[in-house]
């Protein structure tokens, strides 16, 4: 596509559910990264998946937090047990490599109820 | 943690050229200066980045200073329409590494 596509654009789901969120980044781009910005704060690294390398899971914060990139292109974000701390506004991006700038979807807004 | 530092928040006239700093004074030789905006509720969005030499796009122009320790984002024409949070971020070019954003600066367009 044209750019980085995330789905759903608004979740809202019931304390203690599951949710998975989905990246679809630009094709080509091997390195994918999953960012969430609460209410009035600023971008908070999650994880990086840089082609077929073990992912940098260094900003998940905590267990309940997962994410897999499955064939090198698209990638689900899955939160267990949601808390209401977990809404925010979760964003991709996607990155071709080298000096190549980052590019985000416009984020799945998620609302713990 | 973020590497630069940028003044929290400008005010600038529409139709002004607003002129928005940033410090990098550890950056290091294989550094690039990044800038992005964020609008209210949307993804960031690349505006230009640089090395060494100034560079200039459709969007804006940037400024970077000899030793390389700071930069200057210029919007030649503000609009309404560039009220946003700017971000400076400095990546290498070995393209294996997480973006950090730092808090920005919260750039008003004043009518």
């Amino acid at each position: 596509g044209a750019g980085v596509s995330q789905s759903p654009s608004n979740k809202v789901t019931e304390k203690g559910k599951d949710v998975e969120l989905r990246c679809d980044p630009i094709s080509g781009h091997t390195a994918l990264y999953w960012y969430r910005q609460s209410l009035g704060q600023g971008l908070e690294f999650l994880i990086y998946f840089q082609g077929n390398s073990a992912p940098d899971k260094s900003g998940l914060p905590s267990d309940r937090f997962s994410a897999e990139r499955t064939g090198g292109s698209v990638s689900t974000l899955t939160i267990q047990r949601t808390q209401q701390e977990d809404s925010a506004v979760y964003l991709c991006a996607s990155r071709k490599g080298g000096t190549a700038g980052f590019f985000f979807g416009q984020g799945t807004r998620l609302t713990v109820v | 943690d973020a590497k630069t530092t940028q003044p929290t928040s400008m005010d600038c006239a529409e139709g002004r050229a607003a002129n928005l700093p940033c410090n990098h004074s550890t950056i290091s030789g294989n550094e690039y200066v990044y800038w992005y905006r964020q609008i209210h509720s949307q993804g960031p969005q690349y505006i230009i980045h640089g090395l060494k030499n100034n560079e200039t796009n459709e969007m804006a122009s940037l400024i970077i200073t000899e030793d390389r320790k700071s930069s200057t984002l210029i919007l030649p024409h503000a609009t309404l329409r560039d009220t946003a949070v700017y971000y400076c971020i400095l990546l290498s070019n070995f393209g294996n590494e997480k973006l950090t954003f730092g808090t920005g600066t919260r750039l008003t367009i004043i009518p």
